[in-house]
């Protein structure tokens, strides 16, 4: 099967705007991640939804990103008034659930974001 | 403070020259230590997921094992197919969320 997708594969804005990144999630998984990779640091955890449960949001950096998921399907991340230092690549992963084997992260190819 | 360190930062073996990659962590409630591969430009790539110590997993020329306090994945008679940046994350306590380190670029040459 198909796994995660994730549009753009690139995105370059100028600062201050908006940007919108999709990440599209392997079928029938439940539990929906975003992680930032900026250059050379590690994967950084932003955001976690799982089925119809209230999302963590702890990783979230700042109130100008913010992230939905509609039919416990595909989820959009957005950041508003874009930042220099928001450029990195956006990781979407999905699992069949939260716990056990099924925690098992499962990563798009990422979204590479580029503030001038 | 809770974390995962990875060591070394880069290697550079020769075709057929076998090591070592080593993953620690200081987390509470360890539920479950991650390997993953990295390409340039890519998103990580599962591949194997340790519970309890003591466990091993293999793929290939790969081989994972885990203790209490750190992971090490162990690359036998490596290829240069086999050079990417190799990335260890924990999932510990309540938390969902990977704990990620930040890798080991590995080279393979002829």
């Amino acid at each position: 099967g198909a796994g995660v997708s994730q549009s753009p594969s690139n995105k370059v804005t100028e600062k201050g705007k908006d940007v919108e990144l999709r990440c599209d999630p392997i079928s029938g998984h439940t539990a929906l991640y975003w992680y930032r990779q900026s250059l050379g640091q590690g994967l950084e955890f932003l955001i976690y939804f799982q089925g119809n449960s209230a999302p963590d949001k702890s990783g979230l950096p700042s109130d100008r990103f913010s992230a939905e998921r509609t039919g416990g399907s595909v989820s959009t991340l957005t950041i508003q008034r874009t930042q220099q230092e928001d450029s990195a690549v956006y990781l979407c992963a999905s699992s069949r659930g939260p716990r056990g084997s099924y925690n098992e992260q499962f990563f798009g190819p990422g979204t590479r974001l580029t503030v001038l | 403070e809770d974390q995962v360190t990875q060591s070394p930062e880069a290697l550079r073996l020769q075709e057929g020259e076998s090591s070592s990659l080593n993953c620690s962590y200081t987390v509470s409630g360890l539920r479950g230590l991650f390997w993953y591969r990295q390409d340039p430009g890519k998103g990580p790539e599962f591949l194997f997921t340790l519970y309890s110590a003591g466990e091993e997993k293999e793929k290939e020329r790969l081989k994972a094992t885990l203790t209490k306090k750190e992971s090490f994945l162990h690359i036998t008679a490596p290829k240069p197919e086999d050079s990417a940046t190799y990335l260890c994350a924990v999932r510990y306590g309540t938390a969902s969320k990977l704990t990620f380190g930040t890798g080991t670029r590995l080279q393979v040459t002829l």
